[in-house]
């Protein structure tokens, strides 16, 4: 069975820092692309970032560039999100999803983990 | 970047109902678009995929259309369990960008 089990989400002052986890299980993942899509309560999907098999080729929401890095560990089989300079508008629950084919086909998505900025 | 626009926001319908929702694209998109249905307090899952592609396991009820920057998703006969939230999305190219939803409810 495909899980994908987010975390690391919590309480987070405007201008700190949160890094998430993904964790990976029931398939291979070194042979996907993955991606970050978020909730802000009460709200619509916004996609955040995605990043290819091997960690080569990244791509960001202009409103995250220069403060999210997205990375992956294919080994332990995990995806990680570093968020920096966090904004109250970051505020949301985060789902990491898997890319089921190259050309961007949108396939399983965890359950998401929620962060919350705020002073 | 991709502007998706999805009507109506909301949509009212009884259990038998057909229903259709129209997602727009502010430029062609060929068939890149899937469909998604989000509960509450869930995470989305995928319905449709390549405009027109029955995600695996999705009720046969739930159909979709359209190329270009016109799409629909159609649900043929809604049963109790289809009340939830529609998106669409578009992964034609990035930034990746999704409709605003479209809550459908029980009339």
């Amino acid at each position: 069975e495909v899980q994908l089990v987010a975390s690391g989400g919590g309480l987070a002052q405007p201008g700190g820092s949160l890094r998430l986890s993904c964790k990976a299980s029931g398939f291979t993942l070194s042979s996907y692309w993955m991606s970050w899509v978020r909730q802000a309560p009460g709200k619509g999907l916004e996609w955040v970032a995605s990043i290819k098999q091997d960690g080569s080729e990244k791509h960001y929401v202009d409103s995250v560039k220069g403060r999210f890095t997205i990375s992956r560990d294919n080994t332990q089989n995990s995806l990680y999100l570093q968020m920096n300079s966090l904004r109250d508008e970051d505020t949301a629950v985060y789902h990491c999803a898997r890319v089921m084919e190259n050309n961007g086909r949108p396939g399983n998505w965890g359950q998401g983990t929620l962060v919350t900025v705020s002073s | 970047d991709i502007q998706m626009t999805q009507s109506p926001s909301t949509l009212s319908a009884s259990i038998g109902d057909r229903v259709t929702i129209t997602c727009r694209a502010s430029q062609s998109i060929s068939r890149w678009l899937a469909w998604y249905q989000q509960k509450p307090g869930k995470a989305p899952n995928v319905l449709i995929y390549l405009a027109s592609s029955l995600e695996s396991g999705v009720p046969s009820r739930f159909s979709g259309s359209g190329s270009g920057t016109e799409f629909t998703l159609t649900i043929s006969s809604l049963q109790p369990d289809d009340f939830a939230t529609y998106y669409c999305q578009h992964y034609d190219s990035y930034p990746l960008t999704f409709g605003q939803g479209t809550r459908l409810e029980i009339k």
